[in-house]
């Protein structure tokens, strides 16, 4: 079963509107962590956002926002006021406890921003 | 540095030819991982570094694929007897352990075998 789950593989969205990127998680541990890590084309990770497990306020930093839903095990990323720069492969990852702190990855969704 | 750092950047080598490709992770982080991306897809998890603790090596692809690391700090990622289908960039990564803390990334290292 997928742990990490990005059910979109492509999104376009126009310059300037709200984005909202999907991901579900699975997990049995009551202590985990979620990340989004977007890849421009030039290949770098660059980290965006953290979610704790325990933590009870949506995570936020800067145009990012998480939209954490525990009980649906949904943890999906908002981009307010998208850019063109923001055109880019974007990756949910998951880190679990018993898994010694193992990053799992989500399979990625592309996004492009129309001018 | 700063920064997590592998070499080379760019290795283009003969089908049945050994490589190695090197990451030196963020002085203190005890967490490291070897991941592969070919082109256009998601991260491909090869091998776990944890301290001390038996590397999780559940992701190598085959037994031509082997990584160490020395001394809790730099790793060496071996493709023994390369083959095409072994085309990718190899991405490293390294945290502090547990669960609050992001990988940090390297640039990868592109490798082509023709």
């Amino acid at each position: 079963a997928q742990k990490i789950t990005q059910t979109q593989p492509g999104m376009f969205v126009q310059e300037k509107e709200a984005v909202t990127l999907d991901c579900t998680y699975d997990t049995s541990d009551q202590s985990y962590g979620l990340f989004w890590y977007k890849q421009p084309s030039s290949g770098e990770m660059i980290f965006l956002i953290y979610q704790g497990s325990y933590d009870e306020q949506n995570a936020t930093e800067g145009r990012y926002s998480l939209n954490f839903q525990k009980a649906r095990k949904s943890a999906n990323l908002v981009i307010s006021a998208s850019q063109l720069g923001d055109s880019a492969m974007y990756f949910c990852a998951m880190r679990e406890v018993y898994s010694n702190y193992q990053l799992i990855w989500g399979a990625g969704t592309k996004l492009i921003i129309k001018p | 540095g700063a920064g997590v750092s592998q070499s080379p950047s760019n290795k283009v080598t003969e089908k049945g030819k050994d490589v190695e490709l090197r990451c030196d992770p963020i002085s203190g982080h005890t967490a490291l991982y070897w991941y592969r991306q070919s082109l256009g897809q998601g991260l491909e998890f090869l091998i776990y570094f944890q301290g001390n603790s038996a590397p999780d090596k559940s992701g190598l692809p085959s037994d031509r694929f082997s990584a160490e690391r020395t001394g809790g700090s730099v790793s060496t990622l071996t493709i023994q007897r390369t083959q095409q289908e072994d085309s990718a960039v190899y991405l490293c990564a390294s945290s502090l352990r547990g669960a609050a803390t992001e990988a940090f990334f390297g640039q990868g290292t592109r490798l082509t075998v023709v």
